[in-house]
């Protein structure tokens, strides 16, 4: 079956410092990828999101890269701030059981301090 | 006004209540789902809905059932609530193919 493993949290950062999330997949097919965030009281909203292999996608300042040689989409940030602090979740989309469903990481909680 | 609108947003009740949660939604999307998300574990999938005549299991249907009662109408029942069905809730919806999901902003259902 599908499934997606990120890194573990929770992540500390201070802010402008450099942020990288792991995130691998196991997936049928040729998924999509997808990452979101969850700020504290609030839904998933996606953030950025790659449709195949070797596509980037970015969005506030993230970037992730689909590649399909490792199954890997690591979220990446140059410098981070204090409104990042969240839980970011990679997910995966892929065909299988004639559904597209979201399979989800178990989400990274990321804390930045000033 | 949201997109994918949850009510309520938060519900404390006791073990073996009723409960129903609703979903509403003006994105004029096909596909909804109705997702748990526990500490630690993520979001797991409970039920999810392609349209108004077609229901589905998820990862973690049992104590749950739903009704689409409209394409933008979505609702999960918990029959008989227990403890361990304390968790946040998040519907969500979707077009077709890969499309990404949109998120409601959650119901956060506790039982005693």
């Amino acid at each position: 079956g599908n499934s997606v493993t990120q890194m573990e949290g929770p992540v500390t950062l201070s802010e402008e410092a450099f942020l990288t999330i792991n995130c691998t997949y196991t997936a049928t097919g040729y998924p999509s990828l997808f990452w979101y965030v969850q700020y504290p009281g609030e839904g998933l909203q996606l953030l950025l999101k790659a449709t195949k292999a070797d596509d980037k996608g970015s969005n506030k300042g993230f970037e992730a890269t689909y590649r399909k040689e490792t199954t890997s989409f690591h979220l990446e940030k140059g410098s981070v701030q204090v409104s990042d602090s969240a839980v970011y979740f990679c997910a995966l989309s892929a065909s299988g059981a004639g559904s597209y469903q979201l399979t989800f990481g178990k989400g990274t909680k990321l804390s930045v301090i000033p | 006004d949201a997109d994918v609108t949850q009510t309520p947003r938060n519900r404390i009740t006791k073990t073996g209540k009723r409960i129903m949660l609703e979903c509403s939604q003006t994105k004029g999307h096909d596909r909804m789902y109705w997702y748990r998300q526990d500490p630690g574990l993520g979001l797991r999938l409970i039920y999810y809905s392609f349209d108004v005549k077609d229901i589905n299991k998820g990862e973690i249907s049992d104590g749950y059932s739903v009704s689409r009662q409209a394409q933008a109408k979505f609702s999960l029942s918990l029959e008989s609530a227990i403890p361990n069905q304390t968790a946040l809730y998040f519907c969500a919806t979707s077009d077709f193919g890969f499309q990404p999901q949109h998120f409601g902003d959650g119901t956060r259902l506790s039982i005693l």
